[in-house]
């Protein structure tokens, strides 16, 4: 069965640095979105990108932060100065086909900011 | 503010024991509404999409009232491998597909 993939699985780093999380949606989607949790709290959206563009993005999603889809299979989330409260669980989803509702899930990148 | 409430919980349950979560969502113009399942420190994973006449997978099954904005999950014959955080979800905006998370409502069953 197809899956989401995200590299890496645990990424630290240390306060200010840039970091890039990476993406491989399910091959036939064609709506990609990050989520991230932090520990212990609910899962929050970030950023939908549907045609190479955002089409949606929340109020976490300031201009730290950038998605791309630099090729036709990777879809990465940019943050360029990471602060401490960046620490969290990221999450890549995809849509597409036949069932564009349901959105499904990569297995994560922890991120630790220190 | 859009939000999606559960009770967190724990609920613990004997194994066989029949369990039901229920939610409520604050936009009445959500237009889809899901179940996932998390396990600790793990993606969620899509257990169902809840639809307005209700449906049943298996053991599990769906219940979506619009009018109180409600959605309901309940869960019979519980599994050993049941436990673990079920989150309702609901999209409340279609433009963008975003997904509204519960906080979750966490089970334990016991042997």
């Amino acid at each position: 069965e197809p899956e989401v993939t995200q590299t890496p699985s645990h990424q630290v780093t240390q306060m200010g640095q840039e970091v890039i999380l990476r993406c491989v949606p399910i091959s036939n989607h064609l709506y990609f979105y990050w989520y991230r949790q932090i520990l212990g709290q609910k899962v929050e959206f970030l950023v939908s990108f549907y045609n190479n563009e955002i089409s949606e993005k929340s109020e976490i999603f300031d201009d730290q932060f950038s998605v791309e889809r630099p090729d036709g299979s990777n879809f990465t989330l940019k943050i360029r100065s990471t602060k401490l409260e960046d620490s969290a669980m990221y999450f890549c989803a995809s849509t597409g086909g036949r069932s564009y509702n349901e959105q499904f899930f990569g297995p994560g990148t922890r991120l630790t900011v220190l | 503010r859009k939000e999606v409430e559960q009770d967190p919980g724990p609920f613990n349950v004997p194994e066989g024991a029949t369990v039901a979560f229920n939610c409520t969502y604050s936009n009445s113009a959500s237009q889809s509404f899901f179940w996932y399942r998390q396990d600790c420190r793990k993606e969620p994973k899509l257990l169902m999409s809840v639809y307005s006449s209700g449906n049943e997978d298996g053991r599990f099954t769906a219940q979506l009232n619009r009018a109180s904005q409600y959605i309901s999950l309940l869960i019979r014959d519980s599994k050993l491998s049941d436990s673990a955080t079920y989150l309702c979800v609901v999209n409340m905006d279609n433009a963008g597909n975003m997904l509204t998370f519960g906080g979750g409502t966490r089970l334990m069953v016991k042997p």
